[in-house]
């Protein structure tokens, strides 16, 4: 089967850093995204990793190890707008294969 | 990064009629576009997959008929509900994934009410 587990929920304060991580047993591997998704709209692109190793996007930067079957998403100098949903989801076959979502991650970031 | 439209925004019908969602890669070519719903507070649903000149392949438990879906070309997808029911009214969301770099866009989504 497929199974990708991230945290339910998680909380941090403003300007702080924050990792949310994600790991995943599926039937094949083709790459890994990260979405944010606030509530009522639409999941909003963040990354994608399908090399092991450190991607780096302004504050959002994303880890993939293949092997460990494990991504996580670091969020530095977290600022209020940044509480949302964050997805995990995975390409398992092919270039056109579907996203394998994870249940996604409540993150709260409070003053 | 790239942008995927999505029309209408929100809808109202009437039960029993049809309505229909465009969903368009607005700068890149898209290789495959993927139909989700979403109901409140849950998780994103496949619905079905489409390539450009090809019947679309469908998520078990979908109706291929009661979700009639064309891809007429590379940027352009719709997803057509047929005789609405009020259990329809959902979330609607469209994808498009560009080859090169890999990268997939979620569409605004478009809030379906039945009445």
């Amino acid at each position: 089967g497929q199974n990708i587990d991230q945290p339910t929920e998680m909380t941090a304060t403003e300007g702080a850093i924050v990792q949310i991580n994600c790991t995943y047993q599926t039937s094949g591997f083709n790459g890994l995204f990260w979405y944010q998704q606030h509530a009522g709209e639409a999941p909003t692109f963040l990354s994608y990793n399908v090399l092991d190793g450190l991607e780096e996007k302004g504050r959002f930067s994303s880890f993939l190890s293949r092997s460990k079957g494990y991504s996580y998403l670091l969020l530095k100098e977290l600022q209020m707008k940044d509480s949302a949903s964050y997805l995990c989801a995975v390409i398992t076959r092919g270039s056109q294969g579907n996203l394998i979502f994870g249940k996604g991650t409540k993150l709260s970031v409070k003053p | 990064g790239a942008v995927v439209s999505q029309h209408p925004s929100r809808v109202i019908c009437k039960s029993g009629t049809s309505v229909k969602i465009e969903c368009r890669s607005l700068d890149f070519q898209a290789t495959t576009m993927f139909w989700y719903r979403q109901f409140p507070k849950q998780s994103l649903m496949l619905m079905a997959t489409s390539n450009e000149g090809s019947k679309a392949t469908y998520e078990q438990g979908v109706e291929k008929d009661k979700f009639l879906i064309n891809h007429a070309s590379l940027t352009l997808s719709t997803l057509t509900v047929t005789s609405a029911h009020p259990e329809d009214s959902s979330f609607y969301i469209c994808s498009a994934r560009r080859a090169s770099p890999t990268e997939q866009y979620f569409g605004p989504g478009t809030r379906l009410t039945v009445t």
